[in-house]
């Protein structure tokens, strides 16, 4: 069974510039979520999607980070503008409903670092 | 508010000895907890998930213990390998509508030959 899938692995920017990571969870996932894991912490969520709807995205800080999941089924997260403190990886799970007690697959991340 | 508090931050071993990572919690209301398993440049592989009703779960050679009173969890780990180096982290889930997770800031662990 393939994994979680995301793209790309690193990427370089400068601040004020903009970038996309993209993931695609595992087939018949209909829950995926976007987390940010700065060095040395434990991962944060920035935003939840069952299927195509938004279920929690109270962390994302919506004046520069976005996300859609178009279709339910891949998914996109951008920032834009990058700042200093957005260095970190992203890492991107999904699960099979969303239920509680469900467990979570995740990713091998998007490490972004801001010059 | 919900928090994970994991100790030591960080553990060296020799090869072959067995350590005990710690975690306390403060979610409410609780529904369940998890180790996973972080190797450098990875995410996150899933050790094991505890409920409320049960206080221990082995995975191999990891082996997971729960208190729910004290609201306490443990990671056993037997007989290490330079594999085990890694970061281990414990996650609680509230008992709500959804996978809402609460990660600690995990515990990295260095096996050494």
């Amino acid at each position: 069974e393939a994994g979680v899938a995301q793209s790309p692995r690193y990427k370089i920017i400068e601040k004020r510039q903009s970038v996309a990571f993209w993931c695609n969870p595992i087939s018949g996932h209909a829950t995926l979520y976007w987390y940010q894991q700065i060095l040395g912490q434990g991962p944060k969520l920035l935003i939840q999607f069952q299927n195509n709807g938004v279920v929690d995205d109270s962390q994302l800080p919506k004046d520069r980070f976005s996300a859609e999941r178009l279709k339910g089924v891949d998914s996109t997260l951008k920032i834009q503008p990058a700042k200093l403190e957005d260095s970190a990886v992203y890492l991107c799970a999904s699960s099979l409903t969303g239920v509680t007690n469900e467990k979570l697959f995740f990713g091998s991340g998007t490490q972004l670092s801001v010059l | 508010k919900n928090q994970v508090e994991q100790s030591p931050q960080s553990l060296i071993i020799l090869e072959g000895k067995n350590c005990t990572l710690q975690c306390n919690y403060t979610v409410s209301p609780f529904s369940n907890l998890r180790w996973y398993k972080q190797d450098t440049g990875r995410g996150p592989v899933s050790l094991t998930i505890m409920t409320f009703s049960e206080n221990t779960k082995s995975n191999g050679r990891y082996t997971a213990t729960l208190d729910a009173d004290t609201k306490q969890s443990s990671l056993h780990i037997t007989a290490s390998q330079l594999s085990d180096s890694a970061s281990y982290i414990c996650v609680v889930s509230a008992d709500n509508a959804g996978n809402m997770l609460t990660f600690g800031g995990g515990t990295r662990l260095m096996v050494k030959p």
